[in-house]
Parts: structure tokens; C-alpha cells; sequence
């Protein structure tokens, strides 16, 4: 089974600033990486496929990066609605695994 | 509109079986595969299994194999997700997903005595 780890666990930044999430898997993964936006309460919701597409409707201050092992979700401009937790996920191989999760926070 | 529901919330015994729905809307049901995750309180995401809803194909997690059974209605635009013999580690948020873009609100399953 592919491990996901993501980084930080907490990341607390101001409005405006950047706000850098990482994530890392055990083994390559090619491009086969989604990351979900998820709000208290909510579903998750597709931010990023493809490792670097963005879904319908996403604001442009999303992007991803990355492919094999290691990819990377920025938001540019940190705004208020933003804070959620972020989660990576890859869909290489079977079965499909998760990151633990990186929590953004307004500063 | 574009959108899986699920049933709602269960509260079930240990050793017990719960079946939870997930209706597809706006969309053609036989086009895409279903995905079951759940959620337990602060634990990461968890992927359960998947159904190939045309074909009736499914692939399991190994962790939840022999206790999970994945299944579609296709003239109902509806899957369902059974786990039996529930235990307190059960308890967990349920959801289901259309390949990877899109989730129902989720089912709140919980285990007590």
C-alpha cells in the first residue's frame, strides 16, 4: 500500500500571505494525485487533479505541482474561506490511500 | 443538479450490519465507478472500495474485505455500502464518491451498546 504523508500538520498563515502544503508518497504515483479542500461539517471537495488541474469552478489562487513522489498544493493569496483542511490522495494503485491531512489556518 | 445523497445518520449494536444509500442525480449513473470512504473522529480519510457501476465490478480495501459488500441499483441511480459486524471502530462518517470529483454530504454511522 502507497503511504501519503502530508506536511505540516498545522499551518497558520495571514491573509494574503502564501500558504505552501506538501505531500509525499512512499512511492511514485506519476501524476495520479488529487487534493480535496474539506470544511468542518462538509464532504471534501476537488480542489486539484491531475496533480496540477484545476477543478470546475476553483479560484485561481489554487495550484498544484508535483509528480512521482512529491507534490505541492499553494494557494497564493490566502483569503478568510480558505481555512479548511487539505488532504492529498492518490489514485496510482490500489488501494487508493490518503494523506493525513494539513489544517490551514488564518493568522 | 449534479449530486450523490446519502441516507441518514445510524446508530447500530456491536455486532450489527448497516447499509447505507447513495443516490446519483444529473448525471449518467453507468458512466462513472462509485467509491466508498469513511472519516472516524481525527483520523485521515480511509478508502473502503469501489464499484464499477456499469459492470458491477468491485475492489476492496483488504482491511474491510469479507466484512464490506458493495452494490448498485442501477434503475434506482443508487449504490449502497454494507458493513457487518459493526464494532465501536465503526463509528465514522460514510461517504461516497463519483470517481474522485464529486462526494455525497456524507452518513454519520455510530457504534454503541
Amino acid at each position: 500500500e502507497i503511504v501519503m504523508t502530508q506536511s505540516p500538520a498545522t499551518l497558520s498563515v495571514s491573509p494574503g500571505e502564501r500558504a505552501t502544503l506538501s505531500c509525499r508518497a512512499s512511492q511514485s504515483v506519476s501524476s495520479n494525485l488529487v487534493w480535496y479542500q474539506q470544511k468542518p461539517g462538509q464532504a471534501p471537495r476537488l480542489l486539484i487533479y491531475g496533480a496540477s488541474t484545476r477543478a470546475t469552478g476553483v479560484p485561481a489562487r489554487f495550484s498544484g505541482s508535483g509528480s512521482g513522489t512529491e507534490f505541492t498544493l499553494t494557494i497564493s493569496s490566502l483569503q478568510s474561506e480558505d481555512s479548511a483542511v487539505y488532504h492529498c490522495q492518490q489514485f496510482d494503485n490500489w488501494p487508493r490511500t490518503f494523506g493525513q491531512g494539513t489544517k490551514v489556518e488564518i493568522k | 443538479q449534479v449530486q450523490l445523497v446519502q441516507s441518514g445518520a445510524e446508530v447500530k449494536k456491536p455486532g450489527a450490519s448497516v447499509k447505507v444509500s447513495c443516490e446519483a442525480s444529473g448525471y449518467s449513473f453507468t458512466s462513472y465507478s462509485i467509491h466508498w470512504v469513511r472519516q472516524a473522529p481525527g483520523q485521515r480519510l480511509e478508502w473502503m472500495g469501489w464499484i464499477n457501476v456499469g459492470s458491477g465490478n468491485t475492489k476492496y480495501s483488504q482491511k474491510f474485505q469479507g466484512r464490506v459488500t458493495l452494490t448498485r441499483d442501477i434503475s434506482a441511480s443508487t449504490a449502497y455500502m454494507e458493513l457487518r459486524s459493526l464494532r465501536s471502530e465503526d463509528t465514522a462518517v460514510y461517504y461516497c464518491a463519483r470517481d474522485e470529483d464529486l462526494w455525497g454530504q456524507g452518513a454519520l454511522v455510530t457504534v454503541s451498546a
